[in-house]
């Protein structure tokens, strides 16, 4: 069956590392997407990326990096410089960049990340 | 600014109605989407409306008002499983926007 596969589902980091969360597709989707989940706030877009080698900041891009090398994969890199980078993270993919009522979200299970 | 709002928590019973509301301010309006969320795991799409009305699927319905930016999800004959939290998104101009989210507790 095709999805989205995160890993790992939970990291603890010390605060000054740098760490990169996993995401894998097999849909054949184009379009990649990661969102940051904070308790009592809306998911809030990180970056997305609507095709291999582009990628466009979202919300809140700070201290955060992405590539897309890969159609099949999106890896986001949490550096030292996010002030708060605790939080779950959830992946997406989307058949194409473009009204998204023509291709709704399929999001992966998210990685939890602690730093401390 | 573009706010979606939407109740923190609802308690309803198993085998009862309960219905979520959303209201949104955005600037544009592509459509309305409605996403289900268990604990710990990824949001699984619902329902998407983007014309005023109701629309069935199966237990559950959605209703949108464009007038008055405002939907609703209905779920029917609740089930324990149906536990979860509920997250409205309404796509703009091209970006969609995030709801906090309902936690629904079902209680036997």
């Amino acid at each position: 069956d095709g999805g989205i596969t995160q890993s790992p589902k939970y990291l603890f980091r010390k605060e000054g590392q740098n760490v990169t969360l996993s995401c894998e597709q097999n849909l054949n989707h184009d379009a990649m997407y990661w969102y940051r989940q904070d308790p009592g706030q809306g998911l809030r877009l990180i970056y997305y990326s609507q095709i291999v080698n582009d990628f466009q900041k979202g919300d809140i891009a700070e201290g955060y990096s992405v590539s897309r090398e890969k159609k099949e994969s999106f890896p986001l890199t949490v550096t030292s410089a996010q002030k708060n980078p605790t939080a779950f993270y959830l992946c997406a993919s989307s058949i194409a960049e473009g009204l998204l009522r023509d291709s709704p979200l399929h999001f992966g299970n998210g990685t939890r990340l602690t730093v401390t | 600014g573009q706010n979606i709002d939407q109740p923190t928590e609802m308690t309803a019973t198993e085998g009862a109605i309960v219905q979520i509301n959303c209201t949104y301010q955005t600037s544009g309006f592509n459509g309305l989407f409605w996403y289900q969320q268990h604990a710990g795991e990824a949001p699984t799409f619902l329902s998407y409306n983007v014309l005023d009305g109701l629309e069935e699927k199966g237990r559950f319905s959605s209703f949108l008002s464009r007038s008055k930016g405002y939907s609703y999800l209905l779920l029917k004959e609740l089930q324990m499983k149906d536990s979860a939290s509920y997250l409205c998104a309404v796509e703009g101009n091209y970006q969609l926007i995030w709801g906090a989210g309902t936690k629904l507790i079902i209680k036997p």
